[in-house]
């Protein structure tokens, strides 16, 4: 069955500082895959997705994430994070037929430090 | 453009008393449909997902309940709540067909007292 780990629960950063979230999933064929980011008391908000092509993906808000097949791994990155980067990210991975389904992992909390 | 909108916003009811949220998705048709909720600090658990009219699949055997009387529009409900069922409720729908994202509404905070 598909499932994604996201073994950091909590990150913080200085602004201006790098970023690099991981991902690891598991799924017997090539997946889908998605970053979402959720600000608090608000839905979700598609960041990127990789459905096949090149393996380094660009999203929104200068986010980009690299899928390695190798590692089985989908980590997202941000060479310098705003304060207003601050939120809960999820990492996905479609699942059942046509991928009808998304199974998330637990989410990463990240913080700011000014 | 497509939207989705969900109502209401929040909403705190006793325990033993119904529920009903509901879900409508704008621009666009034969959407696939979902709900989540989202305990406190938790990720995303999938309820209930459809794939058009009337036809609804249970992913967690529970108090909940959901339907889907028109294409665009998606009910959860319940006939007694729990304390258990307080949480963050959100709707996604998606474009049917191979391995599209997922769009989600802006989420229900219900209280369950």
């Amino acid at each position: 069955a598909q499932s994604v780990t996201q073994p950091d629960i909590h990150i913080t950063v200085s602004e201006g500082a790098s970023l690099e979230l991981r991902c690891n999933y598991s799924y017997g064929a090539t997946p889908y895959l998605f970053w979402y980011v959720q600000s608090p008391g608000q839905g979700l908000q598609l960041l990127l997705k990789y459905f096949s092509g090149d393996t380094l993906v660009q999203g929104i808000k200068g986010f980009e994430a690299e899928f390695k097949r190798s590692q089985s791994s989908f980590n997202l990155r941000k060479p310098s994070v705003h304060w207003s980067d601050a939120a809960e990210y999820f990492c996905a991975v479609g699942a059942g037929s046509s991928a009808s389904k998304i199974i998330f992992g637990s989410g990463t909390r990240l913080s700011i430090r000014p | 453009s497509q939207t989705i909108h969900q109502w209401p916003a929040t909403l705190v009811q006793p325990v033993g008393s119904p529920l009903s949220l509901e879900c409508t998705v704008e621009g666009t048709s034969n959407p696939n449909l979902y709900w989540y909720r989202q305990a406190a600090g938790r990720g995303l658990q999938l309820l209930f997902y459809s794939v058009g009219i009337g036809q609804i699949s249970s992913e967690v055997p529970q108090n909940l309940s959901a339907s889907r009387p028109q294409d665009r529009q998606f009910i959860l409900s319940s006939k007694k709540l729990l304390l258990s069922d307080s949480g963050f409720y959100l709707c996604a729908w998606r474009p049917p067909g191979e391995g599209y994202e997922q769009y989600f509404g802006p989420g229900t905070r219900l209280t369950v007292t």
